[in-house]
């Protein structure tokens, strides 16, 4: 496609499952983003991987969290044991490399945790 | 600590007048700062942005304006549209602000913009 590609757009879980959230960048685009919006804030940075490697995981909230981009390509935002504070829309961003703050966004998965 | 602040939350502006979003920061060692639109149910969508070495981007109806002094940006939107109808994030990054990356990304909490045909 075209765009960023974010799957599930919608996902629905209970506390203490495990949830994989998936992102297909724009193809040629080294550099891709996570980032975490919640209700009435902005989005919130949570790791940067250049390539195939997180160049930074600053964000990730604690060891929960974890994301992988094995091929340089589609990369996967993994959550252990969800909590209720973890609901909120996952956004998934990409670009052509780190000299630039033009991202191109992803729609976002919704993640609620029950 | 919030180091990127938009301190409204709304604006309501009639069609064809000027649109003006206000943006504060507190981190000195910013210096890139762009401004994102996003309509519902839909990803932020990149609109403008302006390096530190600049005080003003033009780009069609759309002027971004930067005060170091002040720590301060503004975006202008002349004239205003219906369609301009979203929520705008302003957003700041600085290599030297702890990035790694320019897409390294400090957003503030977004303006929701409203204009009345």
């Amino acid at each position: 496609g075209a765009g960023v590609s974010q799957t599930p757009s919608n996902k629905v879980t209970e506390k203490g499952k495990y949830v994989e959230l998936r992102c297909d960048p724009i193809s040629g685009h080294t550099a891709l983003y996570w980032y975490r919006q919640s209700l009435g804030q902005g989005p919130e940075f949570l790791i940067y991987f250049q390539g195939t490697g997180a160049a930074d995981d600053s964000g990730l909230p604690n060891d929960r969290f974890f994301a992988v981009r094995p091929e340089g390509s589609v990369s996967t935002l993994k959550i252990q044991r969800t909590e209720r504070g973890d609901s909120a829309v996952y956004l998934c961003a990409s670009s052509s490399g780190p000299r630039t703050g033009e991202l191109f966004f992803g729609e976002g998965s919704r993640l609620t945790v029950l | 600590d919030q180091q990127v602040k938009q301190n409204s939350p709304s604006l309501s502006v009639q069609e064809g007048r000027i649109s003006i979003l206000n943006c504060d920061y507190t981190n000195s060692m910013f210096d890139y700062f762009l401004w994102y639109k996003k309509y519902p149910a839909e990803g932020p969508t990149f609109l403008i942005s302006i390096s530190s070495i600049k005080d003003k981007n033009e780009d069609g109806r759309f002027t971004v304006f930067l005060n170091k002094s002040a720590k301060h940006l503004s975006l202008h939107i002349v004239p205003s549209q219906p369609g301009d109808s979203a929520v705008y994030f302003c957003a700041a990054s600085g290599w030297d602000a702890g990035g790694t990356s320019y897409g390294k990304l400090t957003f503030g909490q977004g303006t929701i913009l409203t204009v009345h045909p």
